[in-house]
């Protein structure tokens, strides 16, 4: 059974960092790109980052470039998100899901399998 | 970046009838090397993660429902529930996966009427 468990969220004051991790479990990890999502009331779902099954390729929304970094040990399962200078708009429910399609060199499909989220609060 | 916006925002339907929901993109998520439009369409519960309903824009990922059908191509797009039933009330997103960052809708809200 495909698995994908978040850990890591949190209060955290602004200007603060927070390492989300995604541990994935029945399916073969390095096959498939990994992406974060976040959720909050007044943006909606937003894709946040993803990374290819090789951990070659990475890719970031605006928002978050130079802050981010998303990273995987395929060997351990896990995909992180390393998440550096918080803002208050960082703040949501974070998702880490799989692509729907094997792609070991690429990031460009649709998620088919969602972890149930962590929650990150930036705030004073 | 590309913008997705859905109508309507919410939606009341009968149990049973029909229930449409419209994607419109502000480029063409049809790629000319595959002739496949990059959208996707997804149902979240209360409390629940999305989960996918469709790919390509019209295929059903496996165990939807065939009441869930996708349709359109290029730029618009449409998510119809053939017969409304009580456990599709939820939020609908698409979303395009054509290019990174892979945009959603604002999401649209199908209740019973």
């Amino acid at each position: 059974e495909v698995q994908l468990v978040e850990s890591g969220g949190g209060l955290v004051q602004p200007g603060g960092s927070l390492r989300l991790s995604c541990a994935a479990s029945g399916f073969i990890l390095s096959s498939y790109a990994i992406y974060w999502f976040r959720q909050t009331p007044g943006k909606g779902l937003q894709w946040v980052s993803g990374i290819s099954g090789s951990g070659g390729i990475t890719a970031y929304a605006d928002s978050v470039k130079g802050r981010f970094t998303i990273s995987r040990d395929n060997s351990q399962n896990t995909v992180s998100l390393q998440m550096n200078s918080l803002r208050a708009e960082d703040t949501g429910a974070y998702f880490c899901a799989k692509d729907l399609f094997p792609h070991s060199y690429s990031i460009r499909g649709p998620s088919d399998y969602w972890g149930q989220g962590t929650l990150v609060t930036v705030s004073s | 970046d590309i913008v997705v916006t859905q109508s309507p925002d919410s939606l009341a339907v009968s149990l049973g009838e029909r229930a449409t929901i419209n994607c419109k993109s502000s480029q063409s998520l049809l790629s000319t090397s595959n002739n496949k439009n990059y959208l996707a369409w997804y149902r979240q519960k209360p409390g629940q993660p999305p989960n996918l309903l469709m790919y390509w824009a019209s295929i059903r990922e496996s165990g939807v429902p065939d009441r869930f059908s996708g349709s359109g191509s290029g730029t618009d797009f449409s998510l119809t529930i053939s017969s409304l039933q009580a456990e599709d009330v939820a939020v609908y997103y698409c979303q395009q996966y054509y290019n990174t960052p892979y945009s959603f809708g604002q999401g649209t809200k199908v209740e019973i009427k």
